[in-house]
């Protein structure tokens, strides 16, 4: 089993929704990162986040670490936002060593026009 | 450098090949790591170092596998007498700190056939 779940893995959508990817994860974490992987193959890093919730242009990142869980929102979605939306952990130094990060399978986001 | 750059991008190598990966990390950045990623899956982590140091190995897949930063800088992965499981992308990143809180670039990976 992964320690990392991810849903939907793949998620279509009409342009102007609002998208929501979750991730959910077994044991403690120190910080949770959330990636976006262009059609091109590269990955750039969108959230690094340890609590609550952070906000950069359409898009949303929300934590509960009682619950173990954060989503990625995407307000008014657009045809570029398409891309593969990956979930990572860094697990805390107790668990597992502290740099190593484990991610989620992925979740494919296909925004049409 | 402007980023993280991975060489080569591409590489075709038949079965019981050694080949050599290379990562150039963003120039101030003190961690780097190694990730391999299958298609259709998200990265696995393989190694990383602190500078020159390497205080994880625990993800590479076997003793077929190793890395090295001699000089705290360029990286290299090397994969002796390679199998067609090995095919995958290999990715490098690199953060500015050490004890892992910052973010990670990534390189734009080596796509590794092996026939």
């Amino acid at each position: 089993k992964n320690e990392v779940e991810q849903s939907p893995q793949n998620l279509t959508a009409q342009e102007g929704e609002f998208i929501t990817i979750n991730c959910s994860y077994s044991v403690g974490i120190s910080a949770l990162h959330w990636l976006q992987q262009h059609p091109g193959g590269g990955i750039v890093s969108l959230f690094m986040l340890s609590s609550g919730k952070k906000k950069h242009g359409r898009l949303i990142a929300t934590i509960n670490i009682q619950e173990k869980h954060s989503s990625l929102h995407i307000t008014a979605s657009h045809p570029r936002d398409s891309a593969v939306y990956i979930c990572a952990v860094r697990f805390r130094p107790s668990i597992q060593g502290a740099q190593k990060l484990v991610f989620g399978q992925g979740t494919r986001l296909t925004i049409n026009p | 450098g402007a980023g993280v750059s991975q060489s080569p991008r591409y590489k075709v190598t038949k079965r019981g090949q050694d080949v050599t990966l290379r990562c150039d990390p963003i120039s101030s950045h003190a961690t780097l790591y190694w990730y391999q990623q299958a298609l259709g899956q998200g990265p696995e982590f393989l190694t990383y170092f602190n500078y020159e140091a390497q205080p994880d190995k625990s993800g590479l897949p076997s003793d077929r596998f190793s890395a090295e930063r001699p000089e705290g800088s360029i990286s290299t992965l090397t994969i002796q007498r390679t199998e067609q499981r090995d095919s995958a992308m290999y990715r490098c990143a690199s953060s500015m700190g050490l004890a892992g809180t910052d973010t990670q670039y990534f390189g734009p990976g080596t796509r590794l056939t092996v026939l």
